[in-house]
């Protein structure tokens, strides 16, 4: 089944505890993309990925790094959390050969910062 | 001025009505316009995606887009209790430009 799978579903930490959500496509896509999901702010896009070894900050990347070392993972790394980086993040990936730009989501993490 | 702009609602509706989804855009080159629907704890997903001006169908769905007025929407008849969810338009522009979103609750 084509997916993007994002782990984990809900994470609870504290300032300053650096962690790491993963998330993987199973459909051989190169563009990857990560945002954040805020009421009343919609979706921001925090970091992107054309390829293997591209990546480019998206609208709102100040306190977050990614990295793409292989064409399937695109993790996104929390440094140093904040509080105002609760938010519920998505990874998302598409074909740059897809005229429509169709992303396919994964279900998300809900990321609590105490 | 935000280059997509959505009322967030959140919109209830009885079962069987017709509802009405809106976006407007700022710059009038684009166009393609896309409809997500993502329901509660989910990722968004495709719904319907429209070229240029005009109507598409798609079952109980049908998306519109005027260009003269730099407005698209989102029609659905027949509601269904499990048409409950939040829609975003969205707007290709290298990447994706995704309005606020509009949650739709319909009622049986």
């Amino acid at each position: 089944e084509a997916q993007v799978t994002q782990n984990p579903r809900y994470l609870i930490t504290v300032t300053g505890k650096k962690l790491t959500v993963t998330c993987s496509q199973n459909m051989n896509h190169e563009y990857m993309s990560w945002y954040r999901q805020d009421p009343g702010l919609g979706l921001r896009q925090i970091y992107y990925s054309m390829n293997v070894e591209v990546t480019d900050k998206g609208d709102v990347p100040e306190g977050y790094k990614v990295s793409r070392k292989e064409k399937r993972n695109f993790p996104l790394i929390l440094e140093s959390p904040s509080p105002n980086q609760t938010s519920l993040y998505f990874c998302a990936s598409s074909s740059l050969g897809s005229r429509n730009e169709k992303l396919f989501f994964g279900s998300g993490t809900q990321l609590s910062v105490l | 001025q935000k280059e997509v702009e959505q009322d967030p609602g959140p919109l209830s509706v009885p079962e069987g009505a017709i509802v009405s989804l809106n976006c407007t855009y700022s710059n009038s080159a684009f166009q393609y316009f896309m409809w997500y629907r993502q329901y509660s704890r989910k990722g968004p997903e495709l719904l319907m995606y429209t070229y240029s001006s005009g109507n598409k169908e798609d079952g109980r769905f049908t998306a519109q887009v005027d260009k003269s007025s730099k407005y698209i929407s989102l029609f659905i008849r027949d509601s269904q209790p499990s048409d409950s969810a939040t829609y975003l338009c969205a707007i290709p522009r290298g990447k994706l430009i995704f309005g606020q979103g509009t949650e739709l609750s319909v009622k049986p």
